[in-house]
């Protein structure tokens, strides 16, 4: 099956700067990303995805990347906010319904 | 509804009781999924259920885990004879189908067996 890691696990920025967060994957056939933001006491959240047709992908402060040849996708913030503290989850899937979710990044912004 | 609705939003359970968490997916969508998730640890999938395909129970434990789901709507997962290290917590989550769709998770149903 697919094995997502996420790297780092947890993460400190002083307010302004950015944070990335990298997630590589195994299975070749996945095609479809998402980035979900869980905030303390509160169920996941997706902030962007990203599909395999694309390699890059931006809203606002938020980007992703996409290395197909290296199986591997990142997640950019930039300009972090004190609300941007959160958990940080990576995942994959190759288009059929089982999401395989990375461990988490904790983010940490420094006011 | 909105949005994922779950209950209850939290569970304090003896151990060897039986509990039952519910799940009200958001309204049109066909797939519904439960994850669990440990404290500070990711999500890890338990089970799916589209349309009225037989589910994937791929995930599922052990055999005192359980999930029902009545048409496209309500879906209960049922943990039997509790155990300590069932305490997590429990995330519904739903789309409109399978194939990438985006995945819309509740607030989950926070499980402690004591």
């Amino acid at each position: 099956g697919e094995n997502v890691e996420q790297h780092p696990s947890t993460l400190s920025v002083q307010e302004g700067d950015s944070a990335v967060i990298k997630c590589t994957y195994s299975d070749s056939a996945s095609n479809y990303f998402p980035w979900y933001k869980q905030e303390l006491g509160k169920g996941p959240q997706l902030i962007i995805d990203i599909r395999s047709n694309v390699g890059e992908k931006k809203d606002q402060r938020i980007a992703v990347t996409l290395n197909k040849t290296a199986k591997h996708f990142s997640l950019h913030i930039t300009e972090t906010q004190p609300e941007d503290s959160a958990v940080y989850f990576c995942a994959a899937s190759s288009g059929n319904y089982k999401l395989s979710f990375g461990a988490g990044t904790t983010v940490t912004v420094r006011a | 509804g909105a949005g994922v609705s779950q209950s209850p939003s939290n569970k304090v359970t003896e151990k060897g009781k039986d509990v039952e968490l519910r799940c009200d997916p958001i309204s049109g969508h066909t797939a519904l999924y439960w994850y669990r998730q440990r404290l500070g640890q990711g999500l890890e999938f338990l089970i799916y259920f589209q349309g009225n395909s037989a589910p994937d129970k791929s995930g599922l434990p052990s055999d005192r885990f359980s999930a029902e789901r009545t048409g496209e709507s309500v879906s209960t997962l049922t943990i039997q004879c509790t155990q300590q290290e069932d305490s997590a917590v429990y995330l519904c989550a739903s789309s409109l189908a399978q194939g990438g769709n985006t995945i819309y998770f509740g607030e989950g149903s926070w499980l402690t067996v004591v």
